[in-house]
């Protein structure tokens, strides 16, 4: 059964810092790994998909990083601002169906960027 | 605007009624998905449905009905049986393919008292 894990599960830091956010799955068999934003009481929002046969993919000060062999991902946040603050979820894409058989979540890295 | 609905924001009901919570979606996407999440917790997969009159249950399914009689609706009923129900409720939607992402509804949170 494929466990996904997300370290830290909380950080505070100071604003502008560049800053890392972990997640690792079990099972490589994987269409897909995709970050999502969480604000509270809120749905997700979608960051950054990696197809299983890329490494990495980029969006303005977001780039995300897949390691499938090891079964790791990476998030990296340049040049934090407070409106960074919420919760990051990471989630695979299950490696069955066409890729359309649903996500297995991580717990979350609940951020907080100190103004 | 196109996007996913759910609606209530907020439901309760009392212990033993059956629910059901409300996922609409104007995006013209094949597969449909119901998580729920709990204070702490990752979502966790209940049911899916890749096309029409079709769906698969998830990882915790017992206690929950679905139905997707339309390409646009997919209606979860949380029944009696569901030991826990009160969580959060997101469904989602995507396009089908392993490049699409899945987009979420802004969430159902459902109190049994």
């Amino acid at each position: 059964k494929q466990e996904v894990t997300q370290i830290p599960a909380a950080l505070s830091v100071p604003e502008g810092e560049n800053l890392v956010l972990n997640c690792s799955f079990t099972d490589s068999a994987i269409y897909n790994l995709q970050w999502f934003r969480q604000d509270p009481g809120k749905g997700l929002t979608s960051l950054l998909l990696i197809q299983s046969s890329q490494r990495e993919q980029t969006s303005g000060r977001l780039n995300a990083s897949l390691d499938k062999s090891s079964g790791r991902s990476t998030l990296y946040i340049a040049a934090s601002q407070p409106g960074d603050s919420a919760t990051y979820l990471c989630a695979v894409e299950r490696g069955s169906g066409g890729g359309a058989d649903g996500l297995t979540f991580g717990k979350g890295t609940h951020l907080i960027i100190q103004p | 605007d196109g996007g996913i609905t759910q609606s209530p924001k907020y439901l309760f009901r009392k212990e033993g009624q059956n629910v059901t919570l409300s996922c609409e979606q104007n995006l013209n996407h094949d597969a449909m998905y119901w998580y729920r999440q709990d204070p702490g917790q990752g979502l966790r997969l209940i049911y899916y449905s890749q096309i029409v009159n079709d769906f698969q249950k998830g990882d915790i399914a017992e206690g929950y009905s679905v139905s997707r009689e339309k390409k646009e609706s997919f209606p979860l009923t949380v029944t009696s049986a569901q030991k826990n129900p009160t969580a959060f409720y997101l469904c989602a939607s995507k396009r089908g393919g392993n490049t699409d992402t899945q987009y979420f509804g802004p969430g159902t949170r459902l109190t049994v008292l």
